[in-house]
C-alpha cells in the first residue's frame, strides 16, 4: 500500500449505531488530519494530530471522538450521528517541515458515510 | 479563520476550450497548493508553489503564485474532458494549518 488509505470506503449507520473510521499513512509523515467534505461547502477541518498529540480540534460536536495511537495510524469513532452528519469524511497527512520550505497535504479517497 | 475565495466557482466549456481558475486571499502563505478533486475521491495534489511569482507547468495546467504569495491562479490549455472535477487551493502557513479554498467546479464538455 502506498500513500494515504481509508476504510471503509463507504458506511451506512443508524442514529444509534458505533463505528469507526480508519486512516492509514504510508509517507513516513508526522501529522494527520480529519475533514469533513459536505455537498456544496467547503472542507472542513476537524481535527489535526501531530507526533501524535491533539493540536486542533475546530468545535466539533463530542459525537466524533478521533483517536491516533500512532503516527501512521489515525481513527474517528462515531456514536450517535445525525443525520445531517452524512458526508465524505477525508483523512489527509503531511510533514512539518519544522521551519523548513514548505509543507503539503496528502489525502486518502475518503469514507461516504450515511446517517439514516 | 484565513478566508481562500475561488473564482469562478462553476465553469462548464467546450473540449479545446482554454480556462483560469482564481484563488485569492487577504493573508499571506507560505506556500500553496492545488488539487483536483473526482467525485466520491480524496482530493489529489496537482502542485505546490512556494515562491512569489512562481510558475509551474504540469503538461497542459500552468500554475502561478502571486508576487506578494496571496494568491494563485491556475491555467489550462486545450481543456479535455478527463479535466473535469473540483479545483481546491490550499494556503498552508508555518506548521501544520491549511487553509482551503471554496472550489471550482469545472465540466469539460466533448
Amino acid at each position: 500500500e502506498t500513500g494515504v488509505t481509508q476504510t471503509p470506503r463507504h458506511l451506512v449507520m443508524g442514529m444509534t449505531n458505533k463505528k469507526s473510521l480508519k486512516c492509514e499513512q504510508h509517507l513516513g509523515h508526522n501529522a494527520m488530519y480529519w475533514y469533513k467534505q459536505s455537498a456544496k461547502k467547503p472542507l472542513e477541518l476537524m481535527f489535526v494530530y501531530s507526533l501524535e498529540e491533539r493540536v486542533e480540534n475546530n468545535s466539533v460536536p463530542s459525537r466524533f471522538s478521533p483517536e491516533c495511537p500512532n503516527s501512521s495510524h489515525l481513527f474517528l469513532h462515531l456514536h450517535t450521528l445525525q443525520p445531517e452528519d452524512s458526508a465524505l469524511y477525508l483523512c489527509a497527512s503531511s510533514q512539518d517541515p519544522a521551519g523548513g520550505l514548505y509543507n503539503e497535504q496528502f489525502f486518502g479517497p475518503g469514507t461516504r458515510l450515511t446517517v439514516l | 479563520t484565513q478566508l481562500l475565495e475561488q473564482s469562478p466557482q462553476f465553469l462548464s466549456i467546450q473540449e479545446g476550450e482554454n480556462l483560469t481558475v482564481y484563488c485569492n486571499s487577504s493573508s499571506v502563505f507560505s506556500s500553496l497548493q492545488w488539487y483536483r478533486q473526482e467525485p466520491g475521491e480524496g482530493p489529489v495534489l496537482l502542485v505546490t508553489v512556494v515562491t512569489g511569482g512562481e510558475v509551474k507547468k504540469l503538461k497542459r495546467l500552468t500554475f502561478q503564485f502571486g508576487d506578494a504569495r496571496k494568491d494563485s491562479s491556475l491555467h489550462i490549455t486545450a481543456a479535455q474532458p478527463g479535466d473535469t472535477g473540483l479545483y481546491l487551493c490550499a494556503g498552508a502557513e508555518d506548521g501544520n494549518q491549511f487553509y482551503f479554498g471554496t472550489g471550482t467546479s469545472l465540466t469539460v464538455i466533448p
